[in-house]
């Protein structure tokens, strides 16, 4: 166990709806990042955020969009629901002690299927 | 971030080593070699990482070879637990994100 929880596990939603996926960070940890996973292949980059603010965003329209709260958890959300936004949606979080950034440590991610 | 290049898959004996392979030609001076592994619907686990020295920790071994455009990963005695999709990502951590960029990593199915 990585301390890294995601919430919730499972859901499905509708094409045109909204979503909001959860995470709380590994205990001192101060950075967290967002993947999303489609079925088969390796997960790809969504953002990441330090501080509050995002600090680095990967391929992914505007309608993905996160938060990072003062307690370090983070939400993703996801508006406009399209079909191949099914996927499996991982967080990671991170600390960067020092200036350097530690590896990351990953949740069980969240499934979303969207139909 | 450097690209990689890995066996789509392969098998290994319970109990033996299993050396799996990475490209990174493109590397550059400043990034390091991570490898990660991803257990069927788990999130995906670090192993170990390096930048030129070979590295060992309690899980595997990392061989990276002089002028760093290859490198393998050591599982010394692979149980059936280590089954899994193992990542091999070259990445330099910036301030404007510590993000790792995977490829399709190689599926390794440890066999009694």
């Amino acid at each position: 166990e990585t301390g890294v929880t995601q919430s919730p596990t499972h859901l499905i939603k509708t094409r045109g709806q909204q979503v909001t996926l959860r995470c709380s960070s590994q205990s001192g940890h101060n950075t967290v990042s967002w993947y999303q996973q489609a079925l088969g292949q390796g997960p790809q980059f969504i953002f990441q955020y330090y501080r509050e603010e995002e600090n680095g965003r990967g391929n992914f329209p505007p309608r993905f969009s996160g938060l990072q709260f003062p307690n370090y958890s983070s939400e993703l959300n996801v508006n406009a629901l399209e079909l191949d936004d099914s996927a499996l949606y991982l967080c990671a979080s991170s600390s960067s002690a020092g200036g350097a950034w530690g590896e990351l440590f990953f949740g069980e991610g969240s499934r979303l299927t969207v139909l | 971030d450097a690209k990689t290049t890995q066996p789509t898959s392969m098998d290994c004996a319970e109990g033996r080593a299993a050396n799996l392979p990475c490209n990174h030609s493109t590397i550059s001076g400043n990034e390091y070699v991570y490898w990660y592994r991803q257990i069927h619907s788990q999130g995906p686990q670090y192993i170990i990482h390096g930048l030129k020295n070979n590295e060992t920790n309690e899980m595997a071994s990392l061989i990276i070879t002089e002028d760093r455009k290859s490198s393998t990963l050591i599982l010394p005695h692979a149980t059936l637990r280590d089954t899994a999709v193992y990542y091999c990502i070259v990445r330099v951590a910036t301030a404007a994100g510590n993000k790792l960029t995977f490829g399709g990593g190689t599926r390794v199915l440890v066999k009694p």
